[in-house]
């Protein structure tokens, strides 16, 4: 986990409520991007950024939103949207040249009540 | 696109033996694999990566992997378990992203290791 950290590390909703989960990378990797894990199950792409103020649709956009202000900081909200945001949601940082091996925070476990 | 494919969801072993992992892949041009493990309640770690060079390829607390251009596998291997080895392993190929030209991380749906005492 180190040189990535997320906050909050449980984070519980309400329905109908955004909630924006941090990432932070002292690494300083061009590369961050967002996943989602669901009980005993692989890794789903949500989101990803390469560069400063650009970020692309990973393979489950829907529902979620991100920015990229600063190299070292990519938050991703939550949205109303989401329709089973119930989950445990991961970070990754990479450099974009070499071989892109991805660097992961502890991760965070949202619970809609 | 590329892919890769951990075709066991589990693989039991008891403690003291010899434990394999699979992962098969499919790709066009050189692979890059990757081998990461979960604890529970956490995020991934990085064991180990196999970019060029030398077949069998070394990594952290004990385990190494053996790539396999031919049968396109990149098996993840520990000569004798350790019941603190029981978690989920994830194998990865570097892949291009879908209509952008970019390069990532694919995973594979992940196998669950148990090691019993």
């Amino acid at each position: 986990d180190g040189g990535i950290t997320q906050s909050p590390k449980y984070l519980f909703r309400k329905e109908g409520q955004n909630v924006t989960l941090s990432c932070e990378q002292n690494l300083n990797h061009d590369a961050m991007y967002w996943y989602r894990q669901d009980p005993g199950q692989g890794l789903r792409l949500i989101y990803y950024s390469q560069i400063v103020n650009d970020f692309q649709k990973g393979d489950i956009a829907e529902g979620y939103s991100v920015s990229r202000e600063k190299k070292e900081s990519f938050p991703l909200t939550v949205t109303s949207a989401q329709k089973n945001p119930t989950a445990f949601y991961l970070c990754a940082s990479a450099r974009l040249a070499g071989d892109n091996e991805q660097f992961f925070g502890p991760g965070t476990r949202l619970t809609v009540l | 696109a590329q892919s890769v494919a951990q075709p066991e969801d589990q693989v039991n072993v008891a403690e003291g033996n010899p434990l394999t992992v699979k992962c098969t892949y499919s790709v066009s041009g050189n692979p890059y694999l990757f081998w990461y493990v979960q604890y529970p309640n956490r995020g991934l770690q990085f064991l180990l990566k196999y970019i060029t060079g030398d077949n069998l390829v070394k990594g952290s607390y004990g385990f190494e992997a053996e790539f396999n251009k031919s049968q396109t596998s990149f098996h993840l291997k520990k000569p004798s378990a350790l019941v603190s080895d029981s978690a989920l392993y994830f194998c990865a190929v570097r892949d291009m992203l879908k209509g952008t030209g970019r390069r990532a991380l694919t995973f594979g749906s992940g196998t669950r290791l148990q090691v019993q005492p």
